[in-house]
């Protein structure tokens, strides 16, 4: 079957870095996804990887693994409006989105 | 309208009723997507739609209908609502589906009693 793995929930401090990690294991892969869903709001998307590395967008980096079936997604400069829940997703063989549970993180002054 | 609409944000509806939930995008986007929201569960996909005209099952299809009649419009129907279907639903779509970004919808927040 298919399969995203992420944690439930973290815990940052206002000003400090986070990573949020990424398992995955699906039927063919063409590209992960980071999104941002804030409460009661709409996922909106964060960032794309497709091949291995990092790709850097400002605070936000977000990095591939296809071999390990890994990604994380790095925040940096904490800030009270980064609370949210994190949405990983894999596009499979069919290019459909499968996705995780998502990492609500909680970010205290 | 400016991007992706939902109708409508929010209905309690009773058990056996019927209803369908409007999704409207202004992007010409060819790809949509109905998916449903529930917690500690990822989005789960309902229907797709790759282009007007075409519709497909996704995860968990049972209980749903959709149509696709023009580009802008996907809606979503519970032919027969039932209590395990109270869910946040969003609407989402792809220009190209094998390539490009979904965004999604505001949503809609639905409880069958």
């Amino acid at each position: 079957g298919q399969n995203i793995d992420q944690p439930t929930e973290m815990t940052a401090t206002e000003g400090a870095i986070v990573q949020i990690n990424c398992t995955y294991q699906t039927s063919g892969f063409n590209g992960l996804f980071w999104y941002q869903q804030h409460a009661g709001e709409a996922p909106t998307f964060l960032s794309y990887n497709v091949l291995d590395g990092l790709e850097e967008k400002g605070r936000f980096s977000s990095f591939l693994s296809r071999s390990k079936g890994y990604s994380y997604l790095l925040l940096k400069e904490l800030q009270m409006k980064d609370s949210a829940s994190y949405l990983c997703a894999v596009r499979d063989s069919n290019y459909q989105l499968i996705w995780g549970a998502g990492t609500k993180l909680i970010i205290k002054p | 309208i400016a991007g992706i609409t939902q109708a409508p944000t929010s209905q309690i509806l009773a058990a056996g009723r019927r209803m369908t939930l409007r999704c409207t995008q202004d992007m010409r986007h060819n790809a949509m997507y109905w998916y449903r929201q529930d917690l500690g569960l990822g989005l789960r996909l309902i229907h797709y739609s790759n282009t007007a005209g075409t519709t497909g099952k996704g995860e968990v299809p049972d209980g749903y209908s959709v149509s696709r009649a023009n580009t802008d419009d996907f809606p979503l129907t519970l032919a027969s609502a039932v209590p395990s279907q109270t869910s946040v639903y969003f609407c989402a779509t792809a220009k190209d589906r094998e390539v490009d970004t979904q965004y999604f919808g505001p949503g809609t927040r639905l409880t069958v009693l």
